[in-house]
C-alpha cells in the first residue's frame, strides 16, 4: 500500500459527460502529480500541484483541469469526454523536490 | 524533453531464471525510479536509484548516471514477477515530473 488513495476505482460514462477523479496524497506529502496511461500514449504526465499551487503542466488537454485543496487532496476534472479519454488515471504524491513519487491504485475510466 | 528507452520490449522466462532489464535516458537525471505494474494495473515502486546500486531481495538495480543508463536485475524469477516494468526519470534541473519508458513486458512461465 503506497499510502496514496484514489476514488473511484472504476468509472464508466458516456461521451460528452464530465467526471471528477479524486486523490489523497500520503501523509506529509505536499505534491500531487496526475498521470494518464493509455494504450497508444503510454504513461504521460498531466499536471503537478504543490501545496495548492499549480507547479508544472504536461500534455493535459484544455478539457481537463485539476486543483489541490487546502487539505492537500486533489481532483482531476475531465469534461466533454471522448472515446479516446478512456485510460487509467494515476495520482502520485511526493515532496518538494525529486524524491520518490508514490503512485495510487489508479482510476480506470471507460468512455462509451 | 528527456527520452527514456527500455529494452528488451518483451521477455519470456522460465521460473527460476535470471534476467536483466535495461533503461537508457537521453539527458542527465537527478532521479530514476523503477516500477512494476502488476496484472491489476497497480504501479508498485521498486527502486529510487539516481546513482549506484541497491538491492531488495531477489531484485537489484544499478544506475550509472554518467553513462545514462540503469539496469534492473531479477534473480530466481517467480511467476508473480510477471507484469510490466517501467523506468522513469525527470530531467536534471527541471521539474520533478517523471518521463516514463514504454515498459518491458515480462512473462515468467512455471
Amino acid at each position: 500500500d503506497s499510502g496514496v488513495t484514489q476514488t473511484p476505482k472504476h468509472l464508466i460514462t458516456a461521451t460528452g459527460q464530465r467526471v471528477t477523479l479524486r486523490c489523497s496524497p500520503r501523509s506529509g506529502d505536499l505534491s500531487v502529480y496526475w498521470y494518464q496511461q493509455s494504450l497508444d500514449q503510454g504513461l504521460q504526465f498531466l499536471i503537478q500541484y504543490y501545496n495548492g499551487e499549480e507547479r508544472a503542466k504536461g500534455n493535459i488537454l484544455e478539457r481537463f483541469s485539476a486543483q489541490q485543496f487546502p487539505d492537500l487532496h486533489s481532483e482531476l476534472n475531465l469534461s466533454s469526454l471522448e472515446l479516446g479519454d478512456s485510460a487509467l488515471y494515476f495520482c502520485a504524491s511526493g515532496g518538494s523536490g525529486v524524491e520518490t513519487q508514490y503512485f495510487g491504485p489508479g482510476t480506470r475510466l471507460l468512455v462509451l | 524533453g528527456i527520452q527514456v528507452e527500455q529494452s528488451p520490449p518483451d521477455l519470456i522466462l522460465q521460473e527460476g531464471a535470471n534476467s536483466t532489464l535495461r533503461c537508457n535516458f537521453s539527458d542527465s537525471v537527478n532521479n530514476l525510479q523503477w516500477f512494476h505494474q502488476n496484472p491489476w494495473g497497480q504501479l508498485i515502486n521498486l527502486f529510487y536509484i539516481p546513482s549506484g546500486t541497491k538491492q531488495n531481495g531477489r531484485l537489484s538495480a544499478t544506475t550509472v548516471a554518467t553513462e545514462r543508463y540503469s539496469l534492473l536485475y531479477i534473480s530466481s524469477s517467480q511467476t508473480t514477477d510477471s507484469g510490466v516494468y517501467f523506468c522513469a526519470a525527470p530531467k536534471a534541473g527541471a521539474n520533478s515530473k517523471l518521463t516514463f519508458g514504454k515498459g518491458i513486458t515480462l512473462s515468467v512461465r512455471p
